[in-house]
């Protein structure tokens, strides 16, 4: 099993729809979670960083966490065309590993107008 | 600008020839990275380096080499031995905190990346 896998590509969904991108991990022992939005040819940019279980809202972005499930999703609200890129789950594998981040494969998402 | 450097933008090696990426940092952060990405794939940590002259291993660090001289400097040298260098390299920084609570909610920022092809 990968340390963490998201959900396979590509997502495609109409311009002004909700965006649900899914995300698990296998060590229960991850304390923090990350998502990162990447253009094509681009470094990635952080886009929400979540600790606790919940959910945590920033514009037309929530992020939830269920550390029971080992689970970690984002939706994207009123998705629009610059949305479509490819976003990266990122899992902090804590202190005793020096806070290294474990990355999963991405998913492609395209918002078509 | 704050920030984190990466140059060449691009690189061409040639077969049995080292190669050495830069990257600079200017926002005092304590940790770098270096990771590797290949088309379709997430990143794979190569290595990191949470203080000067102290660097480890990541999962993928056959056939590179690290040196952590300044704080503000991290180059990768993509040495002969790594067979198949093609892939777009990235370098982060974060800060380090001295507690387990910081360090868990450790947040990693990118330069823009290098894209190293073979000749």
């Amino acid at each position: 099993q990968k340390e963490v896998e998201q959900n396979s590509g590509p997502l495609s969904v109409p311009e002004g729809a909700i965006a649900s991108l899914n995300c698990t991990y296998s060590d229960r022992g991850s304390q923090s979670f990350f998502w990162y939005r990447q253009y094509s040819g681009k470094s990635p940019e952080l886009i929400m960083s979540i600790y606790s279980n919940g959910d945590k809202e920033d514009g037309r972005f929530t992020a939830q966490l269920n550390k029971a499930s080992q689970y970690v999703s984002l939706l994207i609200r009123d998705s629009q065309p610059s949305d479509s890129a490819t976003y990266l789950c990122a899992v902090n594998m804590g202190y005793n590993q020096g806070g290294k981040l474990i990355f999963g494969q991405g998913t492609e998402l395209s918002v078509k107008p | 600008d704050g920030g984190i450097t990466q140059s060449p933008k691009y690189l061409f090696r040639k077969e049995g020839q080292n190669v050495t990426l830069s990257c600079e940092q200017n926002l005092n952060h304590d940790a770098m990275y270096w990771y590797r990405q290949d088309p379709g794939q997430g990143l794979r940590l190569i290595y990191y380096s949470q203080i000067v002259n102290d660097f480890q291993k990541g999962d993928i660090a056959e056939g590179y080499s690290v040196s952590r001289e300044k704080k503000e400097s991290f180059p990768l040298t993509v040495t002969s031995a790594q067979k198949n260098p093609t892939a777009f390299y990235l370098c982060a920084s974060s800060i380090v905190g001295t507690s387990v609570t910081v360090l868990a909610k450790n947040i990693q920022y990118f330069g823009a990346g290098t894209r190293l092809s073979v000749l």
